[in-house]
């Protein structure tokens, strides 16, 4: 059974703040990773994708990976009341469906 | 249009009744999803299929039924209904079976069963 496990929250952080989120997954052949926010009563939008070790940045967003550790990470720097969502991490081990995880809440205060 | 559209947005039926859900990509994908998501809970897949083809039926029940006339649309046909089916349901794309790029979400329909 495949698995991708984050903390459901909520994880409170001040704004302004860096807010870490993280993830870990069960299939050590998996090979793309994504982060998709979700606010609430909305669909998932896709905020970042992950394919190699290392961090890759955009904007205020920075995804992590070690496959080492089956780990993917999403850090959001300066942190804003707009950031506040449910952050979903999805991962993919080729010829099936993404396997999601339960969602973060992630709560930024003003 | 562009990216995933599905209507209606909002339905409402009660048990008897017989409605569909509508999703259509302009996206050029070749896969197609649904998927749960109810109140507080994760996403739960329903269907995928691939070039038209369905690939995966994750024991959903009977009274939900999926139809896939060609790479661009996706229904998924709803009778006797229960009050717990009460849900947001999405539909997705990517551009293959293999989801190496991600999916791409429709706004999903908010579907009331009374």
């Amino acid at each position: 059974q495949k698995e991708v496990e984050q903390n459901s929250g909520p994880l409170s952080v001040p704004e302004g703040a860096i807010a870490s989120l993280n993830c870990t997954y069960s299939d050590r052949v998996s090979q793309s990773f994504f982060w998709y926010r979700q606010y609430s009563g909305k669909s998932p939008e896709l905020i970042m994708s992950i394919y190699s070790n290392g961090d890759k940045e955009d904007g205020r967003f920075t995804a992590q990976l070690n496959k080492a550790s089956q780990y993917v990470s999403l850090l959001i720097r300066d942190s804003q009341p707009s950031d506040s969502a449910t952050y979903l991490c999805a991962v993919n081990s080729g010829n099936t469906p993404l396997v999601f995880g339960k969602g973060t809440r992630l709560s930024v205060i003003a | 249009e562009t990216g995933v559209t599905q209507t209606p947005r909002h339905l409402v039926m009660g048990m008897t009744n017989k409605k569909s859900l509508k999703c259509e990509q302009h996206l050029g994908h070749n896969a197609m999803y649904w998927y749960k998501q109810s109140a507080k809970k994760p996403l739960e897949l329903m269907f995928v299929y691939s070039l038209e083809e369905r690939v995966e039926n994750n024991s959903v029940p009977s009274r939900f039924s999926p139809e896939c006339p060609n790479s661009s649309h996706l229904f998924l046909h709803l009778h006797t209904l229960q009050p717990e089916d009460s849900a947001l349901y999405l539909c997705a794309s990517s551009q293959d079976g293999t989801a190496s790029y991600g999916y791409t979400f429709g706004s999903g329909t908010r579907l009331t069963v009374v």
